[in-house]
């Protein structure tokens, strides 16, 4: 069973476009995040989800708009894509962040290419 | 404010030797350390941590870290490598007092266990 799971697995489109990965995780979390993972494997927190409500959200462009339908799920919207934004994206999820002691629980990651 | 150092970008280690994985941290008050591994193409999977208590942790697949307050590290061991723990390796680190604060990695070292 796939705990933390993002679609789609890979993403190429141009310079521009709006385009969405849904993340969804079946282990009964409270928190859920994305990261972002550049080309030097540096990885990033991007934003924080605790039971539908945003916590976390670090100094990213506007452009970036996530949104969490319920607790098992948070999808990554990006509009006007640019070139910078070409990277690996990770959803995870954790039990309740407000403890910190919590491992976190990461998806297969998304691999964002724009052209 | 919180940081992690790896200073190594690359550990090599022969099969059956063992292996260190560097890490040292700074916060404010005490930290919450984390050890995670990424294989090629997947997400990170969570490997151990330390919270309170014991300074030296147990995680998965035979690796252990000691957490050591004076030195402010927490280096990954373990005592025989194996070629399949060939991978990216992350330690991340919280500080407690800081609440809904972020997890912050270090930039990673690639471990190669040569057979």
């Amino acid at each position: 069973d796939t705990a933390v799971s993002q679609t789609p697995k890979y993403l190429v489109t141009q310079m521009g476009n709006d385009k969405s990965i849904k993340c969804e995780q079946n282990l009964g979390h409270d928190t859920m995040y994305w990261y972002k993972q550049d080309s030097k494997k540096f990885l990033k927190i991007m934003f924080s989800y605790n039971n539908k409500e945003l916590i976390i959200n670090e100094t990213v462009p506007n452009r970036f708009s996530p949104k969490s339908p319920d607790k098992a799920h948070l999808n990554l919207h990006i509009n006007s894509l640019e070139l910078g934004d070409s990277a690996v994206y990770f959803c995870a999820s954790s039990q309740a962040e407000l403890a910190g002691n919590n491992e976190q629980f990461f998806g297969p990651g998304t691999r964002l290419t724009v052209l | 404010a919180q940081s992690v150092a790896q200073p190594e970008d690359q550990v090599n280690v022969a099969e059956g030797n063992p292996l260190t994985v560097k890490c040292t941290y700074s916060v404010s008050g005490n930290p919450y350390l984390f050890w995670y591994v990424q294989y090629p193409n997947r997400g990170l999977q969570f490997l151990l941590k330390y919270i309170t208590g014991d300074n030296l942790v147990k995680g998965s697949y035979g690796f252990e870290a000691e957490f050591n307050k004076s030195q402010t590290s927490f280096h990954l061991k373990k005592p025989s490598a194996l070629v399949s723990d060939s991978a990216l390796y992350f330690c991340a680190v919280r500080d407690i007092e800081s609440g809904y604060s972020t997890l912050t990695f270090g930039k990673g070292t690639m471990l190669l266990v040569s057979p």
